[in-house]
């Protein structure tokens, strides 16, 4: 079936660093990918999205490319800030009925030190 | 965007015990809501899929007789853990579908944790 393996954590860095948070997947088909962030206390909020191949999806600085060559959605920011500390889930999707099943990597925590 | 509310954010009850756990869509209709199990340092694990007027779609391994779950309306999803055991302990998460076919983006709940004595 379906999986999605992330690079374990958690990662700490400081400020201004450079952040990469590696992720494949595994899939049949041609499945859309997603980053969400959980921020402490907070639901999953939805960071980013790539629906198809080599489709790059930004937000607040972070960036991912659809990469159907290396199975790959690795999440890169150039330069985190301390607001940055959460916890960070790569996804994809996996149609059902129409509506959108995700499936989760193990989720990677972040901290990062003024 | 949507906003999906959970209520409540947290219980303590007694083991054999039944809980409720409310899942509302706020300011959307959603047909379908899903409900995920996340352990301490762990990933979310769906559990099943709700889907308003029909039976919840489970996913493997999942026990439906004892996570009950009812989507009576469209703003309206509920998870009933049925003679509760310490582990079942563990943070329950809720998810609606909102948007069109072409751009549908699934809003989540906060949590409720779930801690049985």
């Amino acid at each position: 079936g379906n999986s999605v393996t992330q690079m374990e954590g958690p990662v700490t860095l400081s400020e201004e660093a450079f952040l990469t948070i590696n992720c494949t997947y595994t899939a049949t088909g041609y499945p859309s990918l997603f980053w969400y962030v959980q921020y402490p206390g907070e639901g999953l909020q939805l960071l980013l999205k790539a629906t198809k191949a080599d489709d790059k999806g930004s937000n607040k600085g972070f960036e991912a490319t659809y990469r159907k060559e290396t199975t790959s959605f690795h999440l890169e920011k150039g330069s985190v800030q301390v607001s940055d500390s959460a916890v960070y889930f790569c996804a994809l999707s996996d149609r059902f009925q129409g509506a959108q099943k995700l499936v989760f990597g193990q989720g990677t925590r972040l901290t990062i030190n003024p | 965007g949507a906003v999906v509310s959970q209520h409540p954010s947290w219980v303590i009850c007694k083991s054999g015990t039944s809980v409720k756990i409310e899942c509302r869509s706020l300011d959307f209709q959603a047909t379908t809501m899903f409900w995920y199990r996340q352990f301490p340092k762990q990933s979310l694990m769906l559990m099943a899929t709700s889907n308003e007027g029909s039976k919840a779609t489970y996913e493997q391994g999942v026990e439906k007789d004892k996570f009950l779950i009812n989507h009576a309306s469209l703003t309206l999803s509920t998870l009933t853990v049925t003679s509760a055991h310490p582990e079942d302990s563990s943070f329950y998460i809720c998810s609606a579908n909102w948007g069109t076919s072409g751009g549908r983006e699934q809003f989540f709940g906060p949590g409720t944790r779930l801690t049985v004595l």
